[in-house]
């Protein structure tokens, strides 16, 4: 069955960085485009950043744009995201996506982590 | 960016109640509307693709109607396991991508 599964959150500081990852298994993680979404506690879901399925194109949202960067590893079925400059705004669960299949035009979220929360304070 | 307006806010129904939520997209987003669900301490599930495509596995109570900037998600007939947040998700301006605000759906 489809996996995914997120490490890496925690405290950190403003200013500071931070990386986590989300492991995938249970499909061809290769030929998916991947994306993050975050919620600030008791907030809604925002969404963040894509990365298409071989990794040559990336988008991001104007709030986290030149300082997140999102990245992937098609060998090791690991998607990553590059968190600089934090801000306390940023605090919140961050959850990796399955989004469409190569092609497909999909831009439906059908599977999710199960969420890591990063909490930015000094 | 494409805003979406997504009431109620919160609602409170009953079990066998017909519940409703709306979404009105900022500008013609032809059918480019998904519907989520969240459980309290949970990941988002979707339920609804495309405006108005049950996502495999989804009960056939959960609909989703509208195109253009108006939209519609419907259970047809509450069940206590029904109680989540509600979330619309635009895609039509994408990699722009937005949701709504949410809808707390209460069981009385």
């Amino acid at each position: 069955q489809v996996q995914l599964v997120e490490s890496g959150g925690g405290v950190v500081q403003p200013g500071r960085s931070l990386i986590f990852s989300c492991e995938a298994s249970g499909f061809t993680f290769r030929n998916y485009f991947m994306h993050w979404v975050r919620q600030a506690p008791g907030k809604g879901l925002e969404w963040v950043a894509v990365i298409a399925y071989d990794g040559s194109n990336k988008y991001y949202a104007d709030s986290v744009k030149g300082r997140f960067t999102i990245s992937r590893d098609n060998s090791k079925n690991t998607l990553y995201l590059q968190m600089d400059s934090l801000r306390a705004e940023d605090t919140a669960f961050y959850y990796c996506a399955r989004g469409g299949l190569i092609n497909s035009g999909s831009f439906a979220f059908d599977y999710w982590g199960q969420g890591t929360l990063v909490t930015v304070s000094s | 960016d494409i805003q979406m307006a997504q009431s109620p806010s919160s609602l409170s129904a009953s079990v066998g109640d017909r519940v409703t939520i709306t979404c009105q997209a900022s500008q013609d987003i032809s059918d480019h509307l998904n519907w989520y669900q969240q459980r309290a301490g949970k990941a988002p599930k979707l339920l609804i693709f495309d405006a108005s495509n049950l996502e495999p596995g989804v009960p056939s109570r959960f609909s989703g109607s509208g195109s253009g900037t108006d939209f519609t998600f419907t259970i047809s007939s509450l069940q206590p396991e029904d109680s989540a947040t509600y979330y619309c998700q635009q895609y039509d301006n994408v990699p722009s991508i937005t949701f709504g605000q949410g809808t707390r759906l209460e069981i009385k």
